[in-house]
């Protein structure tokens, strides 16, 4: 079964700078989905940013960026230019590419992120 | 694009009793799923469906537990004669095949 852990319960971080959410992962499949969700206070489960498991390059979306380490099987989140509206939950999910496979999503237990003024 | 609606947003309920909560897709999504969060976790999956058809379940879904997708439309997740540990979020998804999910805002479900 695959499992996926998030190692850092809390991070904090100075508006404007730069902090990276660790998340590793375990799987024996080859071809999977790694994703990032962040999860503002009493709001919708938002996606930041995904991963195809068969790309070597590093996907970008903004401010956003992930190190994907297959090898190692880690799949970290770099936020740069942090801005308040950043703080929030952030959870790292896993998710099959096997045909047939139902597509459900496996979260860590997610990192709060505290963005300080 | 109205997102995935869900109704209610909060649930507060004796033990004991039965609840229904209902997830609105986005309409051209043939797969929702159901998750459970519990507070400082992160969701668990509960139950898929493809269109009307209810392709998995996770044992975490009790036999208390029925969910359905009439018509391949709105779902509808039901637990009968609820427990405490029942307490917990209960989050909505929708999405097509190769696509991300999108979520809905969450049943949060209160035990008495």
């Amino acid at each position: 079964a695959q499992t996926v852990t998030q190692s850092q319960p809390e991070m904090s971080v100075q508006e404007a700078e730069t902090v990276t959410l660790s998340c590793t992962y375990d799987t024996s499949e080859s071809d999977y989905y790694l994703f990032w969700y962040k999860q503002p206070p009493s709001r919708q489960m938002i996606l930041v940013i995904r991963q195809e498991a068969y790309k070597q390059q590093n996907a970008t979306e903004n401010r956003f960026s992930v190190n994907f380490q297959k090898a190692a099987k880690s799949f970290s989140l770099k936020i740069s230019d942090s801005q308040l509206g950043d703080a929030a939950m952030y959870f790292c999910a896993y998710r099959s590419a096997i045909s047939g496979a139902t597509n459900k999503l496996i979260f860590g237990t997610g990192t709060l992120l505290a963005v300080q003024p | 694009d109205t997102g995935v609606s869900q109704d209610p947003r909060h649930k507060i309920t004796k033990r004991g009793q039965n609840v229904t909560f209902r997830c609105d897709p986005i309409s051209e999504h043939n797969r929702l799923y159901w998750y459970r969060q519990t507070l400082g976790q992160g969701p668990e999956f509960l139950t898929y469906f493809q269109n009307e058809a209810q392709l998995e379940k996770s044992r975490l879904l009790s036999d208390r537990f029925s969910a359905e997708r009439p018509k391949g439309s709105f779902s509808t997740l039901e637990i009968q004669r609820t427990e405490q540990g029942d307490s917990a979020m209960y989050l909505c998804a929708s999405g097509t095949m190769g696509q991300p999910q999108h979520f809905g805002d969450g049943t949060r479900l209160s035990i008495l």
